[in-house]
């Protein structure tokens, strides 16, 4: 079946920070990949998606490029700031044949800290 | 626009005890989605409706849980009877088009069960 791979948290930067946060996928077909991000106390909201190969999906200052030869689907951003600091999930989603619509996939979730 | 409304925000009960978490999706959205959040297991789609009809419902741990959505404004998710490792945070999420993947979710339903 689909699965989502992310790197394991916590990862603490500090403000201005490179951000990487790795995730790798394994689907049948060409599923379309997101990024969701949950701050302390809320639930999740999308950050960005992308829906076929070499798409490269923005918001907020972070990207994530669709690789299909690598299965990828990183997240990055290049000047963390505190508010920042939040869990992201990594999601693909499939198309479901009985009953139609989509299902998602997520990832365990990276937890990043982000310090002054 | 008041988004996805769940309810309670947090319940404590007693092992054995009925719980029944309640979501209102927002209005015109046809897909609604139930997940179980834990430290251990991440983020656990327990079942899908749309249209107001059941689609998947393969993550649904046990006979001891069971959803419904009488209508399309409207849906509970039960535990009857809770234990302890129900204990986590339950998320209603609610999606506008069956070809949109985007999902609008609620804040959660912390439940701890001692």
């Amino acid at each position: 079946g689909n699965s989502v791979t992310q790197m394991e948290g916590p990862v603490t930067l500090s403000e201005e920070a490179f951000l990487t946060i790795n995730c790798t996928y394994t689907a049948t077909g060409y599923p379309s990949l997101f990024w969701y991000v949950q701050y302390p106390g809320e639930g999740l909201q999308l950050l960005l998606k992308a829906t076929k190969a070499d798409d490269k999906g923005s918001n907020k200052g972070f990207e994530a490029t669709y690789r299909k030869e690598t299965t990828s689907f990183h997240l990055e951003k290049g000047s963390v700031q505190v508010s920042d600091s939040a869990v992201y999930f990594c999601a693909l989603s499939e198309t479901l044949l009985t009953g139609g619509g989509n299902k998602l996939t997520f990832g365990t979730g990276t937890q990043l800290k982000v310090e002054l | 626009d008041a988004g996805v409304i769940q309810s309670p925000r947090h319940e404590v009960t007693e092992m054995g005890q009925e719980v029944t978490l309640r979501c209102k999706p927002i209005s015109g959205h046809n897909s609604l989605f139930w997940y179980r959040q834990t430290m251990m297991r991440g983020l656990e789609l327990l079942i899908y409706f749309n249209n107001n009809v059941p689609i998947d419902d393969s993550g649904m741990p046990e006979d001891r849980f069971s959803a419904k959505m009488p209508n399309a404004s409207f849906s509970t998710l039960k535990i009857q009877p809770s234990e302890p490792r129900d204990s986590a945070v339950y998320f209603c999420a609610s999606s506008p088009d069956r070809e949109e993947e985007k999902l609008f979710f609620g804040s959660g339903t912390q439940l701890s069960v001692l």
